[in-house]
């Protein structure tokens, strides 16, 4: 069954420092997005991306974060300078459609885990 | 703003059947979603209601009532793998028609033999 997966599973940064989180999509889907759910915490939307460019960003995605398809795979999210509060599972998701009569099923990778210090 | 309210825990034991509720608050909704997720784990779709009513799919049901800004998940014939955290989402198109998901809480759902 395809999946998406993420690299890396666990990511330690110091503060200040830049951060490329990874993840390579579901092959044929074309809708994707970064969520982060800090320890104990609900699950927050931060992004999403269709057709090479932000579709739309949530209050916590500021100018510290940006996200990028570089090739047909690959789906990053980089924060330029991290702070402690940063510190939070990031996990990517993709979709094969979203009109809004679909099923809207998103297929989650297993996460990052970023703990800056 | 949005908001989603859900238990924070549930138990029951093996063969019960559970309900989790949710009741929401969105400008823009346009669907219901529930995601499992055990611990650590990736979250995982289980369903996505955009009309009234119930859906089946095997041992879970999910049902939506968009007048009442209610819906719930039923597990049937729960077994021990169910232990696990059950979140609903909102998806809102408020900013996009693509839409974003609005997660509650999550309910820690434990199973006991």
């Amino acid at each position: 069954e395809p999946e998406v997966t993420q690299t890396p599973s666990h990511q330690v940064t110091q503060m200040g420092q830049e951060v490329i989180l990874r993840c390579v999509p579901i092959s044929n889907h074309l809708y994707f997005y970064w969520y982060r759910q800090i320890l104990g915490q609900k699950v927050e939307f931060l992004v999403s991306f269709y057709n090479n460019e932000i579709s739309e960003k949530s209050e916590i995605f500021d100018d510290q974060f940006s996200v990028e398809r570089p090739d047909g795979s690959n789906f990053t999210l980089k924060i330029r300078s991290t702070k402690l509060e940063d510190s939070a599972m990031y996990f990517c998701a993709s979709s094969a459609t979203a009109y809004l009569l679909s099923s809207y099923e998103q297929y989650f990778g297993p996460g990052t885990r970023l703990t800056v210090t | 703003g949005q908001s989603l309210e859900q238990p924070s825990e549930v138990t029951a034991v093996e063969g019960a059947i559970v309900q989790i509720n949710c009741t929401y608050q969105t400008s823009g909704f346009y669907g219901l979603s529930w995601y499992q997720q055990h611990d650590g784990g990736a979250p995982t779709f289980l369903s996505y209601n955009a009309l009234d009513g119930l859906e089946e799919t095997g041992r879970f049901s999910s049902f939506l009532s968009r007048s009442d800004s209610y819906g719930y998940l039923l597990l049937q014939e729960l077994q021990m793998k169910d232990s696990a955290s059950y979140f609903c989402a909102v998806r809102d198109v408020l900013g996009s028609t693509l839409g974003r998901l609005y997660f509650g809480r999550g309910t820690q759902l434990t199973v006991w033999p």
